[in-house]
């Protein structure tokens, strides 16, 4: 079945303990990308990569880092977790020849205390 | 950078009654437009998307509509029922970079029965 995994479903930390979000998907996509909901703005994206080791800065990076050495892997990472990146998160990817349809995590919510 | 807003944030209608939610976007070179749902606790999934070159798409009780001059579109759901409930979403991207959609802020839908 073509998915989009992300781990974990839920996460509580504190303010600075680093933490990584997975994110790995099966349908040997090029594309892949990071985005945060929160309540009235909708989905902004964060980082996103076109392909392995190539990975460009979304709309709202600061905070955040993420890294592409596989090509169906591209997990986010947060060095210092701070209260607002409380926020549920969603991984996605698409395959660049096809049709242009961003495939889903099932999101990640984090709790930053 | 490219701009969608989306209107209106809620909507409230009786099951049976027609519901449009309009997009409108500030890049010219934006040439496909997605529209997602995301049903509460779920992941956003694609449900009809339109091209520019392209004034209308329908399928089956959903349609979308372009105007490339005014920059907007708009999503129409006729006939809603219960399960339409849900937020949704407008997205406008260049094909080239596909992967970089910009969203709008969401629409909450609420078909009463």
């Amino acid at each position: 079945e073509a998915q989009v995994t992300q781990n974990p479903r839920y996460l509580i930390t504190v303010t600075g303990k680093k933490l990584t979000v997975t994110c790995s998907q099966n349908m040997n996509h090029e594309y892949m990308s990071w985005y945060r909901q929160d309540p009235g703005l909708g989905l902004r994206q964060i980082y996103y990569s076109m392909n392995v080791e190539v990975t460009d800065k979304g709309d709202v990076p600061e905070g955040y880092k993420v890294s592409r050495k596989e090509k169906r892997n591209f997990p986010l990472i947060l060095e210092s977790p701070s209260p607002n990146q409380t926020s549920l998160y969603f991984c996605a990817s698409l395959g660049l020849q096809g049709p242009q349809k961003l495939f889903f995590g099932s999101g990640t919510q984090l709790s930053v205390l | 950078g490219e701009n969608v807003e989306q209107h209106p944030s809620t909507l409230s209608v009786q099951e049976g009654d027609s519901a449009v939610i309009k997009c409108t976007y500030s890049d010219s070179a934006s040439n496909y437009f997605p529209w997602y749902k995301q049903e509460l606790g779920k992941r956003p999934q694609l449900i009809i998307d339109i091209r520019s070159n392209v004034g209308e798409k329908k399928d089956q009780r959903i349609a979308v509509t372009l105007n490339k001059t005014a920059k907007h579109f708009s999503l129409h759901i006729t006939e809603t029922q219960p399960e339409d409930s849900a937020v949704y979403f407008c997205a406008a991207s260049i094909n080239t970079n596909a992967g970089k959609s910009t969203f709008g802020d969401g629409t909450t839908l609420t078909v009463k029965p």
